[in-house]
C-alpha cells in the first residue's frame, strides 16, 4: 500500500526551528486529517498532533502542525536535545481503507 | 493507569500460528477502534490491521490480508491478532494502538515476533 512521503532526515541546531513535511494525496492527507507521532530510540511512538493541527494535552506548545492541501507540516521551535527522534505522519486513506504512515524523518539536533 | 499491554510474541517458526493479545486498562476499550501497527528492526511504522469499536468492521494491509485475523473481546478489554503463514519479513515489534479523534492516540510497549526456522 502506498504510504506518505517524508524526508529521511533533517538537521538543525540547538534552539533553532525545524519544519518536517509529509506529502500525500486527496485520499489521505487531504481527506480526514493528519497525525504526527514522535518516537525515541527504543520507545513506542507518542502522539504529538491530530486532525492536522490539534495538540493533545501535555504536548509542548513548541510543537505545532498544519496542513495545506495534500502537504502536512510539523514545526518544532526552540529545538532541545530531547527533540532528537524519529517523526512519523499518518492518515486514514479512504480509497485503501487503511491507515498509511510516512517513512519517518529522523530529526538531528546539532 | 491508562495503558495498552501487548503479549504473545516470541521466536516462531514459519509454520506456527501465534496469537498476539493487547489488554487495555484505565479506559473503556469498547468505545474505541483499535489497530495493530508493526515495526521491523531499524525500519518505520507499518499499519497491519484495524477493527471498529464493536468489531463489526475489520481492515487489513495488503501484506497480511488472508494471513492475519484481528478480533476483540470487549468483555475482557482485550484485542487479538492471529498470525498465520508467517514469513521472515513478518519479523517485527507489534504495537497495538488506540484510535482517538481519528489518530493513534495511545500506544502499547509492543511485543516482538521473530520468525525463524
Amino acid at each position: 500500500q502506498a504510504g506518505l512521503t517524508q524526508p529521511p532526515s533533517v538537521s538543525k541546531g540547538l534552539t533553532q526551528t525545524a519544519t518536517l513535511t509529509c506529502t500525500g494525496n486527496n485520499n489521505n492527507v487531504g481527506y480526514q486529517g493528519v497525525a504526527w507521532v514522535q518516537q525515541h530510540q527504543g520507545h513506542p511512538p507518542k502522539l504529538l498532533s491530530y486532525r492536522n493541527n490539534q495538540r493533545p494535552s501535555g504536548i509542548s506548545e513548541r510543537f505545532s502542525a498544519s496542513r495545506s492541501g495534500n502537504i502536512a507540516s510539523l514545526t518544532i521551535t526552540g529545538l532541545q536535545p530531547d527533540d532528537e527522534a524519529d517523526y512519523f505522519c499518518s492518515a486514514w486513506d479512504s480509497s485503501l481503507s487503511a491507515w498509511v504512515f510516512g517513512g519517518g524523518t529522523k530529526l538531528i539536533v546539532l | 493507569q491508562v495503558q495498552l499491554v501487548e503479549s504473545g510474541g516470541g521466536v516462531v517458526q514459519p509454520g506456527m500460528s501465534p496469537r498476539l493479545s493487547c489488554e487495555a486498562s484505565g479506559f473503556t476499550l469498547s468505545k474505541h477502534a483499535i489497530h495493530w501497527v508493526r515495526q521491523a528492526p531499524g525500519q518505520g511504522l507499518e499499519w497491519v490491521a484495524g477493527i471498529t469499536y464493536d468489531g463489526s468492521n475489520k481492515y487489513y494491509a495488503d501484506s497480511v490480508k488472508g494471513r492475519f485475523t484481528i478480533s476483540r473481546d470487549n468483555s475482557k478489554n482485550t484485542l487479538y491478532l492471529q498470525l498465520s503463514s508467517l514469513r521472515s519479513n513478518d519479523t517485527a515489534l507489534y504495537y497495538c494502538a488506540r484510535e482517538g479523534n481519528g489518530s493513534p492516540d495511545l500506544w502499547g510497549q509492543g511485543t516482538l515476533v521473530t520468525v525463524s526456522s
